[in-house]
């Protein structure tokens, strides 16, 4: 069975630019989140999904960030315009059952605004 | 508002030895807590998952305990080897909604 897979594993850009991180949960996973680490401090989280809905989004940072998951399969999030503080690595993870079931993490997505 | 710590920060044992990775809640009020090992510009892997309802879980070389009243878990870790070092991460599951988690503990684990 895939784990949760997520593209690109980096990417650098300029700051003003666009980028969009994707992530492929776990087949049969309905809950998908999204949590990011900026440099020197902790994972924070940004959103959760649960199929297509946003069940909380808020640990999203400003309105330049925009999650989607269309069809409640992979979530694509947009940063837009990109600022240097927005550096970091971007984990997704899905679970299966809210809450009681293990959380499963991809391999993260390292951002790099220049 | 949840707050996670872990302690101590760093860690560096000889191989073969036993050892302790605490970690701290300030809201009892959890629906499980899983602790994570990160190696090096890699991923989360998880290591072990405890509900709210259990006291402790085991994989391998591996224990985690948790008193929920107190609001603390450890992660033992018994026999260490070198393959054992990278950074412990524990995470605080608040209501089923997401996680909070800790700083980190970096582990060391010398030949």
């Amino acid at each position: 069975e895939a784990g949760v897979t997520q593209f690109p594993s980096h990417s650098v850009i300029e700051k003003g630019q666009t980028v969009t991180l994707r992530c492929d949960p776990i087949s049969g996973h309905d809950n998908l989140y999204w949590y990011r680490r900026v440099m020197g401090k902790e994972i924070k989280f940004l959103l959760h999904f649960v199929k297509e809905s946003k069940q909380d989004e808020s640990g999203m940072p400003n309105n330049r960030f925009l999650a989607e998951r269309t069809g409640g399969t992979y979530s694509t999030l947009k940063v837009q315009p990109a600022e240097l503080e927005d550096s970091g690595v971007y984990f997704c993870a899905s679970s299966q059952d809210l809450g009681q079931s293990e959380a499963f993490f991809g391999q993260g997505t390292r951002l790099t605004v220049v | 508002k949840q707050e996670v710590t872990q302690i101590p920060a760093a860690l560096s044992v000889p191989e073969g030895e036993n050892l302790v990775l605490n970690c701290s809640f300030t809201d009892s009020a959890i629906y499980n807590l899983q602790w994570f090992r990160q190696d090096p510009g890699k991923g989360l892997t998880s290591l072990l998952l405890i509900q709210s309802s259990q006291r402790e879980q085991t994989s391998g070389r591996l224990n985690a305990s948790l008193d929920k009243s107190s609001g603390r878990s450890t992660l033992y870790i018994a026999a260490s080897q070198p393959g054992d070092s990278a950074t412990y991460l524990c995470a605080v599951d608040n209501y089923g909604q997401n996680f909070v988690f800790g700083p980190g503990t970096r582990l060391s684990v010398l030949p």
